[in-house]
């Protein structure tokens, strides 16, 4: 079954503001880490999140971890025309040995 | 580009006939995951390899099987094709020499059409 369900489901924004989705997930993890994928291509690796972390950044982009919650966000600041994919996580559960589970999505559209 | 090469590109088919997907890692990966994308499930984890090995199996129906082979690359086969099995298939593979924030690089996929 999914690990994670991303929210919303699609969001449209203005170019330059920011953009906030959220995932939760269902049960403990050793890391978390974001996916993006521009339409009908092969997802790529965004950035990566340990379950002892709270907070990490890499350019514009934020990821939050509440592992309390089982939810984590991600912020993309300053959002260009380029930015539009869908944006993906994915779990890896404990002592699965490297599996990884990945959420529904969001879409994100910036205008120009 | 990620190093993951997948063939074909694009299959079209039709029901109840079997195919064969394929997947080179990046050099020196030992993981080979297999992904199922549709426009209704999302991305579902379908079956992973590591070093010619089973490793997991996740949603993936009895009439699919995979394998590594010794050169690390993998097949994926779907046999008694369904309309519903049409989909974009994607392998994926991690696993250097570490064994923990593995991340996952993905091929292009392979979009499966049966009609």
């Amino acid at each position: 079954s999914q690990q994670g369900e991303e929210d919303p489901q699609a969001l449209s924004i203005q170019e330059g503001e920011n953009a906030t989705m959220n995932c939760s997930y269902k049960t403990s993890i050793n890391n978390l880490q974001w996916y993006r994928q521009n339409s009908g291509r092969g997802l790529v690796h965004l950035i990566l999140i340990r379950s002892n972390e709270r907070e990490k950044h890499s350019g514009r982009l934020r990821v939050t971890l509440d592992t309390s919650k089982k939810s984590s966000s991600l912020l993309i600041t300053a959002s260009r025309a380029a930015d539009t994919a869908s944006y993906f996580c994915a779990t890896e559960p404990l002592n699965t040995g490297n599996q990884f589970y990945f959420g529904t999505g969001t879409s994100l559209t910036v205008i120009p | 580009d990620s190093g993951v090469t997948q063939t074909p590109k694009h299959l079209i088919t039709a029901t109840g006939q079997r195919v064969t997907l394929r997947c080179s890692p990046r050099s020196g990966d030992l993981s080979v995951y297999w992904y199922q994308q549709s426009l209704d499930q999302g991305l579902q984890f379908l079956i992973q390899y590591y070093n010619g090995e089973e490793r997991a199996k996740g949603n993936i129906l009895e009439r699919f099987s995979a394998q590594q082979f010794p050169d690390l690359h993998s097949e994926l086969n779907l046999s008694s094709l369904e309309l519903g099995d049409s989909a974009l298939y994607f392998c994926a593979s991690s696993g250097g020499p570490r064994d923990f924030d593995e991340k996952l690089f993905f091929g292009s996929g392979t979009q499966l059409s049966v009609l």
